[in-house]
């Protein structure tokens, strides 16, 4: 059982590159979710799913793009990295019997 | 909509000596509140959550919070803090209702010295 997995652990990009941000869970949860983590800014919701087949914005989307391949898999897609991009990015996927959120290890990208 | 502050961006304390982390919210609905805590290099992992009941709520390694409805606080609290509970912690609520989506606050590094 291994939660939440993302992939890759770190990226280093230039500016105009594209990439996708992998994430994958095995806890049957229905809801998952990603954000972004910046110095003083706290986590900051991107995208949603709140089940397979749907997803919706959060408080940061411009610039992403994501899929919700089936029940386990949710990718993040940035189609030109900017440097305001630089960041690290969180996958979580949401328990909702114990109203828990469960995060993966994180994604450390650099766009120069 | 829901927002979260905690005003301490940092605490240096020494081992063995009390700690508390403040977190206030604002919310129009009625919230569920959690505090997660984030190891160096590492994800989010939940800490402890206050969801009904009593209003102090405890985690396994000596953390506890109350919710103070009146006062819309959920403080993190330890009696006696050890080096290994140096991390960032991160206080967060969600609406009962709706999709519930978590807002974070912008986190405090705890830092503990010896």
């Amino acid at each position: 059982n291994a939660g939440v997995t993302q992939t890759p652990k770190f990226q280093v990009l230039k500016t105009g590159q594209s990439m996708t941000l992998q994430c994958a869970q095995d806890m049957n949860h229905n809801s998952m979710y990603w954000y972004r983590q910046d110095p003083g800014m706290g986590l900051r919701l991107i995208y949603y799913s709140a089940s397979e087949g749907t997803t919706d914005k959060g408080e940061v989307p411009n610039g992403y793009n994501v899929s919700r391949l089936n029940k386990r898999e949710f990718s993040l897609r940035l189609e030109s990295a900017a440097p305001s991009q630089t960041s690290v990015y969180f996958c979580a996927s949401k328990d909702v019997v114990r109203e828990t959120q469960y995060f993966g290890p994180g994604t450390r990208l650099l766009v120069l | 909509a829901q927002s979260v502050t905690q005003l301490d961006s940092q605490v240096p304390v020494f081992e063995e000596a009390p700690v508390e982390l403040r977190c206030n919210y604002s919310s129009s609905v009625s919230v569920y509140l959690f505090w997660y805590v984030q190891y160096p290099n590492q994800g989010l992992q939940l800490l402890l959550k206050y969801l009904s009941g009593s209003t102090l709520v405890e985690s396994i390694n000596g953390f506890e919070a109350e919710f103070n409805k009146s006062q819309t606080s959920f403080h993190l609290r330890k009696p006696s803090v050890h080096i290994s509970d140096t991390a960032e912690y991160f206080c967060a609520v969600t609406p009962f209702t709706g999709f519930q989506k978590l807002v974070f606050g912008t986190g405090t590094r705890l830092l503990v010295s010896p």
